[in-house]
Formats: C-alpha cells, structure tokens, sequence
C-alpha cells in the first residue's frame, strides 16, 4: 500500500521560498507521476505541477515562473520549491500520485493516493 | 475553455439518490475523476475512468459523462456522505483543472 507523507516548514517568510518534501513508502518512485496541489484556506484544489521520472515536469501556467519540483530517487522523495512566496500561497499543500491512460477515443488521469497534507503559512 | 464548473451546493434527503455535475470542454476528450474531501481531511479518489470505483468505495458511488458535462451520482445517500466533492480532468496541455467544488449537504 503506497503512502505519501509532506513535510517542511509550516511557516514561511513573504518573498522567501516554500520547501517540501513528500515522502513515498510502500512502492519505487520511479516509473510513475508525481503531483504538488494545494488548498488555500476554506478555498478549492489548485493543481502545482507534476514530475516524472526525474525527466519530465509541467507545472501550472499561473505559477510556472516560481515553481519547481524534483525527484531524489534514492531517498524515494520528490520536492517542491515556490519562491517569492506571497499570504495568497498561504494553504495546505498535498502530494499525490498522478495516474492516468488513454484509449484511441478519450483519456483518464486521476489522483490516488494523496498524503495528509501540510500547512504552509506565509507571514512575516 | 480551460475551466471546470461546478454547482457550488447541493442537497439531498437522506436516502435519496444525488447527482452532481461537472461541466468543461475539456470533458469531452478527458473522462473526469472524482473526490470527496471531509473538513479537515485530504481528499478520497471516489471515482476515475468511465465508471471505477477504488478498493473500499461504496457502491452506491458512480460516475458518468456526456458531451462536455461529467456527472457524479450517490444513489441512496447517507449521513457519512456529506463532504465536498471536487472534479478533476485536463486540458490539452496536460494540465490538470479541479472543478471549484460542491458541498453536498445530507438532510
């Protein structure tokens, strides 16, 4: 049974970078997607981005400027760093596994499993 | 558009069946999938696919779509269902879009 666990800071400095680190148990890093989503306080998902395989990333276009997301595949973690962080990045960031297949005709992608969850905080 | 729309609340008796919806372009070349978010908890994969259901999710949780709308119906609803349900799918540029959400009351 795959786990992911977040961990970082939970409080960050405006203009200073966000760090996290999910933790993945249960099953190798490699060979699957891996993505950052968060959830502003009392406010919707926001998908971050997503690795793969430590080649291939692609991140939301309202944050790629500041985003980036990494893989240690020896320590089976993968990372996100937000830089110039403002009190709008202030929200729990979870990471997922990304899955997902496409037939001739239509796709699927889907989330599953998320890790509890981290709040990140951002004030002076 | 690359949006996913959602009613932002829906209720439903106890018992009775539910559907919530999902609307997007995108729909049309994604099936969408499904989460429900209790307060203070991550969300839970509910539905994926055309019509799946992860290990431990109850049946009387299912999904469908047609055209650029994705539905998601609790056929029976009880207490423990009431949550925030969000969908998910892409646009064509791989990237993921959450719906804004449905709070789902149980009456």
């Amino acid at each position: 049974q795959v786990q992911l666990q977040e961990s970082g800071p939970g409080l960050v400095k405006p203009s200073e970078t966000l760090s996290l680190t999910c933790t993945v148990s249960g099953d190798s890093i490699s060979g699957y997607y891996w993505s950052w989503i968060r959830q502003p306080p009392g406010k919707g998902l926001e998908w971050i981005g997503y690795i793969y395989n430590s080649v291939s990333t692609n991140y939301n276009p309202s944050l790629k400027s500041r985003v980036t997301i990494s893989v240690d595949t020896s320590k089976n973690q993968f990372s996100l760093k937000l830089t110039s962080v403002t009190a709008a990045d202030t929200a729990v960031y979870y990471c997922a596994r990304d899955q997902g297949y496409c037939t001739n005709t239509i796709c699927s992608g889907w989330f599953d499993p998320w890790g509890q969850g981290t709040l990140v905080s951002v004030s002076s | 558009s690359s949006e996913l729309t959602q009613d932002p609340a829906v209720s439903v008796a106890l018992g009775q069946t539910v559907r919530i919806t999902c609307r997007g372009d995108s729909l049309r070349k994604y099936y969408a999938s499904w989460y429900q978010q209790k307060p203070r908890q991550a969300p839970v994969l509910v539905i994926y696919g055309k019509n799946n259901r992860p290990s431990g999710i109850p049946d009387r949780f299912s999904g469908s779509s047609s055209g650029n709308t994705a539905s998601f119906t609790i056929t029976g609803a009880q207490a423990e269902d009431e949550a925030d349900y969000y969908c998910n799918s892409r646009d064509n540029s791989g990237n993921h879009l959450f719906g804004g959400g449905t709070k789902l009351t149980v009456l």
